[in-house]
């Protein structure tokens, strides 16, 4: 049930793009994208819902596929603040108001200068 | 802008010993989630609960319990502490189940 991500980690240099998935085994409703530092709270960047909706910051793009239950985060002109770990977190749930999410396992991004 | 605030930041608990977690959610927030996270790990779901109803329950131990108070305020009770538990905690509000959540800055629980 657990959404796998991939990369497990990625380097980058400044300036550097990366796209990091996530696919889940079941049928989704809605896909969460979080960045969380060493020792801090996630941090929320995006949501995606089934129907194509999205609400995120400017700077931070990613794609929804319904039908293969993916979702992916793309991260363009990396700049050092973009270094922590990813998650993405699925609510499996169609018509529920738990938002219960299941988080992936991580992908960690370091940016070097 | 406010945020979500949990008290306390870090906790030292003997083992056998009890604790207690709280959680202030945004303004207007009406549902509340509460997260384990061990050292290196994905943040693992406790519970939730809307409109002060527990709405959904994951991989919470019995010896664990959570309510939420008149005031949307949460608690995480947590009884006969073992080695295990230590690990960051965080509680989590959103404006209804489903929409983005706001993640507290976490305490961190230290069993000894």
């Amino acid at each position: 049930q657990q959404p796998v991500q991939s990369p497990q980690a990625v380097i980058l240099r400044e300036g550097e793009d990366a796209v990091i998935n996530c696919s889940s085994s079941k049928a989704l409703y809605s896909v969460h994208w979080y960045r969380q530092k060493h020792g801090e709270a996630p941090v929320f960047l995006m949501i995606l819902l089934k129907g194509g909706e999205q609400k995120g910051h400017d700077k931070i793009s990613a794609s929804f596929n319904e039908k293969k239950q993916q979702s992916s985060l793309y991260l363009t002109a990396s700049q050092l603040s973009y270094s922590g770990t990813y998650f993405c977190g699925t609510d499996p749930y169609g018509s529920s108001n738990t938002g219960k999410l299941i988080f992936g396992q991580g992908t960690t991004l370091q940016v070097k200068p | 802008a406010a945020g979500v605030i949990q008290s306390p930041r870090h906790l030292i608990k003997e083992k056998r010993e009890t604790a207690t977690l709280k959680c202030y959610p945004i303004p207007r927030h009406d549902t509340v989630y509460w997260y384990q996270q061990g050292p290196g790990q994905d943040p693992q779901f406790l519970i939730s609960f809307y409109e002060k109803m527990q709405s959904d329950k994951g991989s919470i131990p019995d010896r664990f319990s959570a309510q939420q108070f008149s005031d949307y305020h949460s608690e995480l009770n947590m009884s006969s502490l073992e080695l295990g538990d230590s690990a960051l905690y965080f509680c989590a509000s959103s404006l209804g189940g489903g929409s983005e959540a706001f993640f507290g800055q976490g305490t961190r629980l230290t069993v000894v």
